[in-house]
């Protein structure tokens, strides 16, 4: 079974700080890592995916991977009240994704 | 832009009846999946399918089956409703990428089923 372990928080950042959210995996065979954010009563929803070592960057959000120590993260800077939701985070495996519990984020105005 | 669709946002059901669930996908993608999420719990996978008449089992395929007649379109079939089976289910879609990799997937905007 691949694991994919996320703190669940809650995470609380006040508005415009930078927040930092982590993901850890099992499966070093895992080539393609994906964060999804899910405001609550709704679907989850692609906002990032990294398959390099290394940073890749979208606006305000960050995605980081280090194939290495089998860690993804993901930094939101200039968080906003907007922002607030759960983050999951998922690996790839053969012709499907292992999803983490999620990370709930809270930005504070 | 990926348009994942599922044929009913909240669902009210009997224990023991037969509930069917739809998803459809504009996008040509040969993979769906369906989820259930509870609290807690994330996202467990129930069933998948990579191609029209070809399912695998998920984490939890128990009182559960699926079909997958066309390609756009993937059911899922409670054969017999249970209180336990009270859940957010989501479906998704995903391009089918070959070896020990995938392609992102994409959601629907899930169908909130309540059995009674």
């Amino acid at each position: 079974q691949k694991e994919v372990e996320q703190n669940s928080g809650p995470l609380s950042v006040p508005e415009g700080a930078i927040a930092s959210l982590n993901c850890t995996y099992s499966d070093r065979g895992s080539q393609s890592f994906f964060w999804y954010r899910q405001y609550s009563g709704k679907s989850p929803e692609l906002i990032m995916f990294i398959y390099s070592n290394g940073d890749k960057e979208d606006g305000r959000f960050t995605a980081q991977l280090n194939k290495a120590s089998q860690y993804v993260s993901l930094l939101i800077r200039d968080s906003q009240p907007s922002d607030s939701a759960t983050y999951l985070c998922a690996v790839s495996g053969a012709n499907n994704l292992f999803f983490g519990t999620g990370t709930r984020l809270t930005v504070i105005p | 832009d990926v348009k994942v669709t599922q044929s009913s946002r909240y669902l009210v059901k009997r224990t023991g009846e037969k509930v069917f669930l739809e998803c459809v996908q504009d996008m040509d993608h040969e993979n769906m999946f369906w989820y259930r999420q509870d609290p807690g719990l994330g996202l467990r996978l129930i069933y998948f399918s990579y191609d029209v008449k070809m399912k695998e089992k998920g984490d939890i395929p128990e009182g559960y089956s699926v079909s997958r007649e066309k390609k756009e379109r993937f059911s899922l079939i409670l054969e017999s409703a249970s209180t336990n089976q009270t859940s957010m289910y989501l479906c998704a879609s995903s391009l089918l990428l070959a070896g020990e990799n995938s392609y992102e997937q994409y959601f629907g905007p899930g169908t909130r089923l309540t059995v009674t």
